[in-house]
């Protein structure tokens, strides 16, 4: 069936990085575009990030512009997510979603906690 | 960034009918439509409607999607208890170059 696994969230300082990792398997990987989405403890949905499904095309929230880099291997069928300078409002659980029309497919999510 | 408006709290009875709204601007929802999330406590969100009100495979019939100029809605008739959760719509939005949610509203079914 068609799967999402985050994975790669853990504990980490301010100032300091981290890389998230999506494995998606029962469809197309190379066909769709992805996208990453984070939920601070207790908050809505934030949007961070988008890629085209051949990788020339990147999007970024404001909040995360300069600090993380999208990526995708669709020979492997992973999505990552470069993490720099993590702040302590980047934390929270971070999605991986699949664009089907819309955010169509969801991962479980990876929980990224900034503390010192 | 600036997002999607949506009424934070929205309570109707067993059995009634829910009306929940996301209000954007022309470079988002007016445009570009607006996609509907429902989220449970400790559990991923699911896609109960595409940019188009469209409804995925599976979901429930009792739902249905609509947009009047810049402002989204997603009505549920006859409520059940696990209809209870938060609801988020999404926009692409053409100005910003970057999606957009609401602030996600929490429907409470009494």
């Amino acid at each position: 069936q068609v799967q999402l696994v985050e994975s790669g969230g853990t504990v980490v300082q301010p100032g300091g990085s981290l890389r998230l990792s999506c494995a998606a398997s029962g469809f197309t990987f190379s066909d769709y575009a992805m996208h990453w989405v984070r939920q601070a403890p207790g908050k809505g949905l934030e949007w961070v990030s988008f890629i085209s499904y051949d990788g020339r095309h990147k999007f970024y929230a404001d909040s995360v512009k300069g600090r993380f880099t999208i990526s995708r291997d669709n020979s492997k069928n992973t999505l990552s997510l470069q993490m720099n300078s993590l702040r302590l409002e980047d934390m929270g659980v971070y999605y991986c979603a699949k664009e089907g029309n819309a955010f169509d497919i969801w991962g479980q999510g990876t929980m990224v906690t900034v503390s010192s | 960034q600036p997002g999607l408006t949506q009424p934070p709290s929205v309570s109707k009875g067993l059995r009634q009918t829910a009306t929940l709204t996301c209000t954007g601007n022309s470079n988002n929802v007016g445009n570009q439509g607006a996609a509907w999330l429902q989220q449970h406590q400790g559990h991923p969100p699911k896609l109960l409607s595409d940019r188009n009100n469209n409804r995925p495979s599976g979901i429930s019939e009792r739902l249905s999607a609509s947009r009047s100029g810049s402002t989204a809605s997603l009505t549920i008739t006859g409520l059940q208890p696990e209809d209870e959760a938060d609801y988020y719509c999404s926009a692409w939005d053409t100005s910003l170059s970057a999606w957009v949610f609401g602030g996600g509203t929490k429907l409470t079914v009494l």
